[in-house]
């Protein structure tokens, strides 16, 4: 699997947008790009993932560049409760294919 | 979204014990099952995979007679730490694939087992 890059950390302001950046430079063509989210002692929380094209939930937005080597996760409206620790993931597919986690973006919500 | 669960979310034993933690896909059959380690503040550590019917395939310096795994139902893992010592202190987690997902199915993870060794 392909690596990423994240920054260590970043914060924000409750009720802003939160922006995680990630690098994927290396990513194969058939590798999707996932996050997952860990808030402290819990499990990992799937938040989204997408191939190439922007993806869209109830929970963050994916943008991913034409070039697909780096993608934003974006919370549009983060709240105390988003502090956590953020990873970007890229994939393969298949029956097989597994998680491989880096270190994550810590993001810190402030009131 | 689907159900991992695990069991027990926190366990203390004494050295020397064994430790034995369950993980259920709850409203899903899950062929593959995955287990991590999280030492603390580090990040998530693949332990193994897990197939039904099928031997576990470990990563590159896990013991597998340390770590037993057992897949014997498509909704049951289980992970074993066996003759465990102080340094096996750790969060285990596990996570689920369900098939029904997308890109060749979503991975669910469990709420993790905290074990402490005495």
């Amino acid at each position: 699997d392909a690596k990423t890059t994240q920054p260590p950390s970043m914060d924000c302001a409750e009720g802003r947008a939160a922006n995680l950046p990630c690098n994927h430079s290396t990513i194969s063509g058939n590798e999707y790009v996932y996050w997952y989210r860990q808030i402290h002692s819990q499990g990992p929380q799937y938040i989204i993932h997408g191939l190439k094209n922007n993806e869209t939930n109830e929970m963050a937005s994916l943008i991913i560049t034409e070039d697909r080597k780096s993608s934003t996760l974006i919370l549009p409206h983060a709240t105390l409760r988003d502090t956590a620790v953020y990873y970007c993931i890229v994939r393969t597919t298949g029956a097989n294919s597994k998680l491989t986690f880096g270190k994550g973006i810590t993001l810190s919500v402030r009131p | 979204g689907a159900v991992v669960s695990q069991h027990p979310s926190r366990v203390i034993c004494k050295s020397g014990t064994s430790v034995k933690i369950e993980c259920r896909s709850l409203d899903f059959q899950a062929t593959t099952m995955f287990w991590y380690r999280q030492f603390p503040k580090q990040s998530l550590m693949l332990m193994a995979t897990s197939n039904e019917g099928s031997k576990a395939t470990y990563e590159q310096g896990v013991e597998k007679d340390k770590f037993l795994i057992n897949h014997a139902s498509l909704t049951l893992s289980t992970l074993t730490v066996t003759s465990a010592h102080p340094e096996d202190s750790s969060f285990y987690i596990c996570s689920a694939r369900d098939p029904s997902g997308l890109a060749d199915g979503e991975l669910f993870f469990g709420e993790g087992s905290r074990l402490t060794v005495l």
